[in-house]
Formats: structure tokens, C-alpha cells, sequence
């Protein structure tokens, strides 16, 4: 069974950081994109960043480029990203999800999502 | 970037009908086209991917079409738990923008 579990998020003021990882299991890992889709509270979607399976590869919203930087240890099975100069605008769940094919196919598996809120 | 531009954002319909959403694309993303539902509070579940492909488990009430930029969800008979929002996804280029969502209410 395939399982997508993120931790991380919590209250941060203005300026700070965090680093939300997701643990993966149930599927090879390393064959799949892993991407970040964040949601704000009563909005929808927003594609956030993307990493090919062997690591080689990232993509980026403009809003985040700069800031923010995706990774993954396919030893452990494990996405992480981390978040610098947090602001305001980046307060909403995240979820962390597996494409369905190598890449660029849709994304059949999410996590269930971890909250970042960013307010002093 | 390619903005991807849904309609209705939302939707009044009764059990039983059949509606359509629509998705259009800024520029061609041939069938790079996602449909997804999320039920409120939960994560988005893959409905359709390559515009017209229905995943494993998905009922058959669901379709997809289009190709280019213009693209049709369609839910052939409303049921009672389709009453939720859908999305559409182009993944043809990064940033892989989601459409602003469909709601659908009775």
C-alpha cells in the first residue's frame, strides 16, 4: 500500500524557516517525480515545486524560487522541503504527491497534508 | 507560464443530472491534462490523467476529453457524494498550474 506521511509544519513568525518532509512507502520511490502542492486556507491549488526521482532535477513557482528548496534521500525513502523566508502568503497546507508515472503524468498519491502558518 | 482557466467555478445541479466542467489552457499543452476531486478537508484524489485516461477504482460516470487547450470533465449522472470540487492540471510545463476549481452543489 502505497503511504505518503508529512510532518513538519507549524506556527513561524515572519522570516523564519521550516523543513516539511514526507515519508514514503508502498511504491519504488526513486522512480517516481515527487512534487509539493500547497492549498491556503479556502483557496484552491497551487503547484509548488517538483524533483525527479534521481534528484537531478527541480522545478519551481516563481513565488517560491529563491526561498525554497525541494529535496529527497532515496535511501530513505524521504521528500523534504525547505522553506526560508517565510511569509504570510505562504501560510497553507501542504501535501506532498507522487506522480503516477516518472513524471509529468498526474499525481495519484497524496499525503494527507501538514499546515505551515506564518504570523507573529 | 500557462494559466489554466476553468468553468463554472461553481455549479448548482440535482442528483441524477449530467454536467460538464471545462478547462482552457493559455497555449497548447496537447493531452497533458489532469482532472482531480477533493472532497473538503482531504487531499485531492487523481481522477483523470492524459486528459481521457480514468484511473483504477474511479467509476465510470467519469469522462475526459479535449486535446490542444480546450478540455471537458463530464460526470454522466450525479451522485450524491460528487458534490465536491474538481480541478484540472496541465503538466505539460513547469509551473504545472492547477485550474481555480469547480465547486459542484446541489
Amino acid at each position: 500500500e502505497v503511504q505518503l506521511l508529512e510532518s513538519g509544519g507549524a506556527l513561524v513568525q515572519p522570516g523564519g524557516s521550516l523543513r516539511l518532509s514526507c515519508a514514503a512507502s508502498g511504491f519504488s520511490f526513486s522512480s517516481h517525480a515527487m512534487n509539493w502542492v500547497r492549498q491556503a486556507p479556502g483557496k484552491g491549488l497551487e503547484w509548488v515545486s517538483m524533483i525527479i526521482g534521481n534528484g537531478g532535477n527541480t522545478y519551481y513557482t516563481d513565488s517560491v524560487k529563491g526561498r525554497f528548496t525541494i529535496s529527497r534521500d532515496n535511501s530513505k525513502n524521504t521528500l523534504y522541503l525547505q522553506m526560508n523566508s517565510l511569509r504570510a502568503e505562504d501560510t497553507a497546507v501542504y501535501y506532498c504527491a507522487k506522480d503516477l508515472l516518472s513524471s509529468n503524468s498526474g499525481y495519484n498519491y497524496w499525503g494527507q497534508g501538514t499546515l505551515v502558518t506564518v504570523s507573529s | 507560464d500557462i494559466q489554466m482557466t476553468q468553468s463554472p467555478s461553481s455549479l448548482s445541479a440535482s442528483v441524477g443530472d449530467r454536467v460538464t466542467i471545462t478547462c482552457r489552457a493559455s497555449q497548447s499543452i496537447r493531452n497533458y491534462l489532469n482532472w482531480y476531486q477533493q472532497n473538503p478537508g482531504k487531499a485531492p484524489k487523481l481522477l483523470i490523467n492524459a486528459a481521457s485516461s480514468l484511473q483504477s477504482g474511479v467509476p465510470s460516470r467519469f469522462s475526459g476529453s479535449g486535446s490542444g487547450t480546450d478540455f471537458t470533465l463530464t460526470i454522466s449522472s450525479l451522485q450524491p457524494e460528487d458534490f465536491v470540487t474538481y480541478y484540472c492540471q496541465q503538466s505539460y510545463s513547469n509551473p504545472y498550474t492547477f485550474g481555480q476549481g469547480t465547486k459542484l452543489e446541489i
